[in-house]
């Protein structure tokens, strides 16, 4: 069973306008989440990242917010860009005991189109 | 900043030739990965290692082995290539713990089987 869903295979944005993409789990030990980013024939690149104490971070033009009680997490892109036009992932995780961190639980992806 | 290394970038292979996937990385990270990337599947766990000389099977690590007798280097082999086995083979790399936890992923090998 999936612990990561990204439920919109796809998504298509006017430039300049918002993006929006979406990421539910349902493990609620999941305690540190990000996102990445990835361009056809290259390897996914780290976009943002964000711990379960807080409720947003921003990073220029992305900002990640997670809402814990409704397992959910959005990555909003303004103003978007053609050059964002990439799958993008969502990945979870969970801190062991010890201080280590458990693998990254990644969902299948949303293929952002950003028309000019 | 950490460069996780990828051999080739693509590979073209005859149906049943033992394949080797070469990846290499420079920080010192404990963890590494093997990941392969197929459309509509997203990214699925092949191997894993946190440790020279160890490995542990992900989830979809039949028709593949692993070999990790370097911390920097963890290769993926297919002892016997199938057609199925045609994707896009990614390598991450990791620290075991850290302030800003995540993977270093290499650019990607894309496998072709005939």
């Amino acid at each position: 069973d999936q612990q990561v869903k990204q439920n919109s295979p796809s998504l298509s944005v006017q430039e300049g306008r918002i993006s929006i993409l979406n990421c539910d789990y349902t493990n609620s030990m999941f305690d540190y989440f990000l996102w990445y980013k990835k361009y056809p024939a290259e390897g996914p690149t780290f976009l943002i990242s964000i711990s379960s104490i807080k409720d947003k971070n921003e990073d220029g033009r992305f900002t990640v917010f997670l809402n814990k009680s409704a397992k959910h997490l959005s990555l909003h892109i303004v103003p978007s860009q053609p050059g964002d036009s990439a799958v993008y992932f969502c990945a979870a995780s969970v801190s062991r005991l010890g201080g280590s961190q458990g693998n990254l639980i990644f969902g299948k992806g949303t293929k952002l189109s950003v028309k000019p | 900043d950490v460069k996780v290394t990828q051999s080739s970038r693509y590979l073209v292979k005859r149906t049943g030739e033992k394949v080797f996937l070469e990846c290499v990385q420079d920080m010192d990270h404990e963890n590494m990965f093997w990941y392969r990337q197929d459309p509509g599947l997203g990214l699925r766990l092949i191997y894993f290692s946190y440790d020279v000389k160890m490995k542990e099977k992900g989830d979809i690590p039949e028709g593949y082995s692993v070999s990790r007798e370097k911390k920097e280097r963890f290769s993926l082999i297919l002892e016997s290539a199938s057609t199925n086995q045609t994707s896009m083979y990614l390598c991450a790399s990791s620290l075991l713990a850290g302030a800003n936890y995540g993977y270093t992923f290499g650019s990607g090998t894309r496998l072709t089987v005939v």
